[in-house]
C-alpha cells in the first residue's frame, strides 16, 4: 500500500540558511499534519492544512512557513535556521471525509543545523 | 505544560508475558486517544485507538483501555513478542470549545518497549 512521502529524508544546513521539506500524502488523503521531534522529545504539532487552506496552527516559529498545494503535497519552508531547529520533522496524513481518525506518518526528514 | 504524560520511559518484558503501558492526560477535552509504534529512523506508525465515548478497544493482541475519571488509558500487548520491541507513543486528539477538532495530536513522551526472547 502507498504511504506517506517525505523528502528529502536527510538534509544539513548552516544556521541561517533556508531550508524546504516536502510531504506527499497518500492518495485521496486531503488533510495534512507537520510535527517535529526534537532530540528525546515527544513530536509537536507544528500546522496543519485541509484541502490546501490551513486548518490549525502550533508551536510553529515565525521563521518557518508552510502550504499545501492542489496536488495535495506539502512543503514546509524553513528561514533562518537555528541550531534549535536540529530535529525530525514528520508529516502525517488523513482523509477528511472519512471515520478515519488515525493519522498516517511519513518516515520524516531529519535535519541537521550546524 | 504536558497535557499527555507517559512516566515509564522504559519496560522489560518476557516473549509472552503481558505488557501494559500507561499513559495520563489533563486535558479533559481530548476526545479520541490513538498508540503509536515507532522504529528507530521511521516515522509512527499507528496501533490501535479509542473514542472517549468507550472503555476497551481491542485488536488481536492489542487492547487500549480508557479510564476517563481517571484521565488514565493503557495499551495491554498480550502476549508480547520480540518484534514489539520499540518506543511506543500514546496521542490525543482535542476538539475546541465548540466542539471542533482540526485533528492535531498531542503525544507523551513515548515509553521504549523491550520483550525478551
Amino acid at each position: 500500500a502507498a504511504g506517506v512521502i517525505q523528502s528529502p529524508r536527510h538534509l544539513i544546513k548552516e544556521k541561517r540558511e533556508t531550508a524546504t521539506l516536502k510531504c506527499y500524502p497518500i492518495p485521496r488523503h486531503d488533510t495534512v499534519y507537520w510535527y517535529q521531534q526534537g532530540p528525546g522529545q515527544d513530536p509537536q504539532f507544528l500546522i496543519s492544512f485541509y484541502e490546501k487552506m490551513q486548518s490549525d496552527k502550533g508551536s510553529i516559529p515565525d521563521r518557518f512557513s508552510a502550504q499545501q498545494f492542489s496536488d495535495y503535497h506539502s512543503e514546509l519552508n524553513m528561514s533562518s535556521l537555528e541550531l534549535g531547529d536540529s530535529a525530525l520533522y514528520f508529516c502525517a496524513t488523513r482523509p477528511a471525509f472519512s471515520s478515519y481518525n488515525e493519522q498516517f506518518f511519513g518516515p520524516g526528514t531529519r535535519l541537521t543545523v550546524l | 505544560d504536558q497535557q499527555v504524560k507517559q512516566n515509564s520511559p522504559s519496560l522489560s518484558v518476557q516473549e509472552g508475558r503481558i505488557s501494559i503501558l500507561n499513559c495520563d492526560y489533563t486535558n479533559s477535552m481530548f476526545d479520541y486517544f490513538l498508540w503509536y509504534k515507532k522504529y528507530p529512523a521511521e516515522g509512527p506508525t499507528f496501533l490501535i485507538s479509542i473514542s472517549s465515548i468507550k472503555d476497551k478497544n481491542e485488536d488481536g493482541r492489542f487492547t487500549v483501555f480508557l479510564n476517563k475519571s481517571a484521565k488514565h488509558l493503557s495499551l495491554h500487548i498480550v502476549p508480547s513478542q520480540p518484534g514489539d520491541s520499540a518506543v511506543y507513543f500514546c496521542a490525543a486528539r482535542g476538539v475546541n470549545a465548540g466542539g471542533t477538532s482540526y485533528g492535531k495530536l498531542t503525544f507523551g513522551q513515548g515509553t521504549i518497549l523491550t520483550v525478551h526472547p
